[in-house]
């Protein structure tokens, strides 16, 4: 079965640390370009990151690059999210996705986890 | 960064009603443009692809039209399944891919 399976969510306060886990299974991970995208509660979807297959090229959104950390491990099948300097507006359910090709389609994603950020 | 516009933002129609949203990107995005579905509490589902594709799987009431900076995803014949907020996505340029702010629909 092919599937993405995010963990990590938790409650943090502002400034805190958390890193988000996606593993793959069921397809070829090392082949795929892959993404994080988050939705804060109520609201729309908000691109954040963005890997290279090999993991050597990275793209950050502006309101989180400096802070977080796109990162994968392709024999483990798994990508990674470091978040730093958490803000309350980061508050939201991540989700990774696969791209189908390397532009920004996204044909699989996960059931996303949920990060509070909260005093 | 490529601003996309949708609307409305949300929609009140019923069964079998033929509905159409729209979509329109701030500069020509040729037909690099997605279309998914959103569920409640569920992840989004990618249904049409560069404009006009159908995803796999995905029923034939479901059609994507469109290029340049204006688009179109409309169902015919809706169905209560297809109760759910659906959103563009542009990749012409990236980074960053851009969303839409969704459309709401709902069952009138």
């Amino acid at each position: 079965q092919v599937q993405l399976v995010e963990s990590g969510g938790a409650l943090v306060k502002p400034g805190g640390s958390l890193r988000l886990s996606c593993e793959a299974s069921g397809l070829t991970f090392r082949a795929y370009f892959m993404t994080w995208i988050r939705q804060a509660p109520g609201q729309g979807l908000e691109w954040v990151a963005y890997i290279s297959s090999s993991g050597t090229t990275m793209y950050y959104a502006d309101s989180v690059r400096g802070r977080f950390t796109i990162s994968r491990d392709n024999d483990k099948s798994s990508l990674f999210l470091q978040m730093n300097s958490l803000r309350v507006d980061d508050t939201a359910v991540y989700y990774c996705a696969r791209d189908i090709g390397t532009t920004g389609n996204f044909d699989l994603w996960g059931q996303g986890t949920l990060v509070t950020v909260s005093p | 960064d490529i601003q996309m516009t949708q609307s409305p933002s949300s929609l009140s129609a019923s069964v079998g009603d033929t509905v159409t949203i729209t979509c329109q990107a701030s500069q020509d995005i040729s037909v690099n443009l997605n279309w998914f579905q959103q569920k409640p509490g569920k992840a989004p589902k990618l249904l049409v692809y560069h404009a006009s594709n159908l995803e796999t799987g995905v029923p034939s009431r479901f059609s994507g039209g469109g290029s340049g900076t204006d688009f179109s995803l409309t169902i015919s014949s809706l169905q209560p399944e297809d109760i759910a907020t659906y959103y563009c996505q542009q990749y012409e340029n990236l980074p960053p891919v851009t969303f839409g702010g969704g459309t709401k629909l709902e069952l009138k």
